[in-house]
């Protein structure tokens, strides 16, 4: 099993939709999840840091948390042709004694295309 | 504009060369990171320092060599790459590795060096 996976894209959605990424992963102890985003030939950039259950908005981007199902997601309320990206799921994993020790691992990534 | 500068952006490199890749940042963070990132695939990390210390290798290849002059600089020697270790080369800074309440610190990214081996 990988240790963050994404659903498998790519994910196409209308202008105006509501585009939804889910990532799940596989150590139990991570405490720490991130989404970025990826415009093609350039670096991540930080969308959204998420460290508790339940939902964290910013914007028209809301994380969701699930420590129990060892899942995150994202939804991008009216989605805009700008947001045409690859998604990065990331968490930092825990080591066997359960201490963070800054390891930030990525997802394969969802490419995400809002079409006019 | 990040506020990770890395240098240069482009860098083309034969085999037998050695070269360097440089990174900065004046964000007074103390961990700081190079990741390699492959076409179409997710960055993967490689290097991490805490505090100007090596902390993390990810059994990365010799031919490979970090260096932590000090708390804002980051360097990546290069020397006889292959052409496979064509890629785009990410810095990244957090505030630091360790969690707080459970809470560790986003990485900031730089803007990648494309490198290109010849």
């Amino acid at each position: 099993q990988k240790e963050v996976e994404q659903n498998s894209g790519p994910l196409s959605v209308p202008e105006g939709a509501i585009a939804s990424l889910n990532c799940t992963y596989s150590d139990r102890g991570s405490q720490s999840f991130f989404w970025y985003r990826q415009y093609s030939g350039k670096s991540p950039e930080l969308i959204m840091s998420i460290y508790s259950n339940g939902d964290k908005e910013d914007g028209r981007f809301t994380a969701q948390l699930n420590k129990a199902s060892q899942y995150v997601s994202l939804l991008i309320r009216d989605s805009q042709p700008s947001d045409s990206a690859t998604y990065l799921c990331a968490v930092i994993l825990t080591n066997a004694g359960g201490t963070s020790y800054g390891k930030l691992t990525f997802g394969q990534g969802t490419i995400l295309t809002v079409h006019p | 504009d990040t506020e990770v500068t890395q240098t240069p952006k482009h860098l083309v490199m034969g085999m037998t060369n050695k070269k360097s890749l440089k990174c900065e940042q004046h964000m007074g963070h103390r961990a700081m990171y190079w990741y390699k990132q492959k076409a179409k695939k997710p960055p993967e990390l490689m290097f991490v320092y805490s505090y100007e210390k090596l902390s993390i290798n990810e059994s990365v290849p010799s031919r490979f060599s970090p260096e932590c002059p000090n708390s804002s600089l980051l360097n990546l020697h290069l020397h006889a790459l292959q052409p496979e270790d064509s890629a785009l080369y990410l810095c990244a800074s957090s505030q630091d590795l360790d969690s707080t309440v459970g809470r560790n610190s986003p990485l900031h990214f730089g803007n990648g060096t494309r490198l290109t081996v010849t």
